[in-house]
């Protein structure tokens, strides 16, 4: 299975952006690549997915590399809210499961 | 909001009773999840569901059963609940297994005395 790779723990300053890198050097053509947060005491949710091209909503951005070995998720502004658990996992389409990693921990300080 | 339901939301139990933990949707997404997450261990995979009937195990499922006989439901049995089983439970549904999102519901929170 692919699996990604990302740091432990990230800080960023409040208003700042930040630039969360996830590693994928055995993706395979079909896999997606997708984003997920857990706020503290919550279930994880949605954040933002792609599959080649750089992807936009109102929550983030999903930068690709071309080789697609590794992406970045970038959160514009971080606020005090966006400290959180970020998992990076690949979720294939002829593949049923969805497994994840430790995942990121950032904190955004004031 | 997707409309994921896990329940109970809370629940204490003593070892070696049997434990059964809910999860409803209204969504009618054809997949299913269940994942336990302990301290220092992130989101681990226990069962998932493709269809009604359609199960297979993840990556720690020993001690854990899992039925799904209509799309809406996913439950999760603890045959004889161990310690080691006390954990937050999160259920999560998803459309497609790669193309489109995951929704995750609340957790529940087991602890086995």
């Amino acid at each position: 299975d692919a699996k990604t790779t990302q740091p432990n723990s990230m800080e960023s300053n409040e208003e700042e952006p930040v630039h969360l890198p996830c590693n994928h050097s055995t993706i395979s053509g079909t896999d997606y690549i997708h984003w997920y947060r857990q706020l503290p005491s919550q279930g994880p949710e949605y954040v933002i997915h792609g599959l080649t091209s750089n992807v936009n909503n109102r929550m983030a951005s999903l930068a690709i590399a071309e080789d697609r070995k590794s992406s970045t998720l970038i959160l514009h502004r971080a606020t005090l809210r966006d400290a959180a658990v970020y998992y990076c996992i690949l979720r294939d389409a002829d593949n049923n499961d969805m497994r994840f990693g430790a995942g990121t921990r950032l904190t955004v300080k004031p | 909001d997707a409309g994921i339901t896990q329940s109970p939301r809370h629940k204490v139990t003593e070892t070696g009773t049997p434990v059964t933990l809910r999860c409803h949707q209204t969504e009618n997404h054809r997949y299913m999840y269940w994942y336990r997450q302990d301290p220092g261990h992130g989101l681990r995979l226990i069962h998932y569901s493709y269809g009604v009937k359609d199960t297979d195990k993840g990556e720690v499922s020993d001690g854990y059963s899992v039925s799904r006989s209509k799309t809406e439901d996913f439950l999760l049995t603890l045959e004889s609940a161990t310690s080691s089983q006390t954990s937050v439970y999160f259920c999560a549904i998803s459309e497609s297994p790669g193309t489109l999102e995951a929704f995750f519901g609340q957790g529940t929170r087991l602890t086995v005395v």
